[in-house]
């Protein structure tokens, strides 16, 4: 059965230092792995999507990389500030659906 | 663009009742899923739908039905609450496998 971890439950950092989620996952067959984030009361929105073939994607202060051989994968946050402070969620796909790790708690200080 | 909409967005229930929750997206997607958020528990999924006039059951189905009667539409359905029940419901919809669009909630309380 696959299984989402993601360490440490909950993280504070001050702003603008750079930080790295981390996200590790038991079986290596998987279709791709997503990032979600999600604010306090609301939705998850998709940060990042990377595909089994796929070794890392970027998109702006974001930057996420893939090791399926390994079972990780990490979420880099360059200068960080306090509007990242949320909830960081790793799911991996797997057939039609996509398992979840139990996310981050991420908390920027200003 | 509305996205993907869940209706209502707060409700109580008592143990027993019965109620629908309904997700609808704009965006023609395929597939179309439910979750549930728990404290300790991460998303787990529920029941899930790749195309219209199907259904298919997740991680946690016991206690709930879905239908998707039109492609636009998941309805997720409490045949009678019990207080396990109580939790934020997700919907989710995409274009292909691996949900990525996710409504905004719906937080059930069950007394």
């Amino acid at each position: 059965k696959q299984e989402v971890t993601q360490i440490p439950a909950a993280l504070s950092v001050p702003e603008g230092e750079n930080l790295v989620l981390n996200c590790s996952f038991t079986d290596s067959a998987i279709y791709n792995l997503q990032w979600f984030r999600q604010d306090p009361g609301k939705g998850l929105t998709s940060l990042l999507l990377i595909q089994s073939s796929q070794r890392e994607q970027t998109s702006g202060r974001l930057n996420a990389s893939l090791d399926k051989s390994s079972g990780r994968s990490t979420l880099y946050i360059a200068a960080s500030q306090p509007g990242d402070s949320a909830t960081y969620l790793c799911a991996v796909g797997v057939d039609d659906k996509i398992i979840f790790g139990k996310g981050t708690r991420l908390h920027i200080l200003p | 663009n509305a996205g993907v909409t869940q209706t209502p967005k707060f409700r109580v229930l008592k143990t027993g009742q019965s109620m629908t929750l309904l997700c609808a997206q704009d965006m023609n997607h395929e597939y179309m899923y439910w979750y549930r958020q728990d404290p300790g528990m991460g998303l787990r999924l529920i029941h899930y739908s790749v195309g219209e006039g199907t259904t298919a059951k997740g991680e946690v189905p016991d206690g709930y039905n879905v239908s998707r009667l039109k492609k636009q539409n998941f309805l997720l359905g409490l045949e009678s609450a019990a207080p396990s029940q109580t939790s934020v419901y997700f919907c989710a919809s995409s274009p292909r496998a691996q949900p990525q669009h996710f409504g905004d909630g719906t937080r059930l309380s069950i007394l």
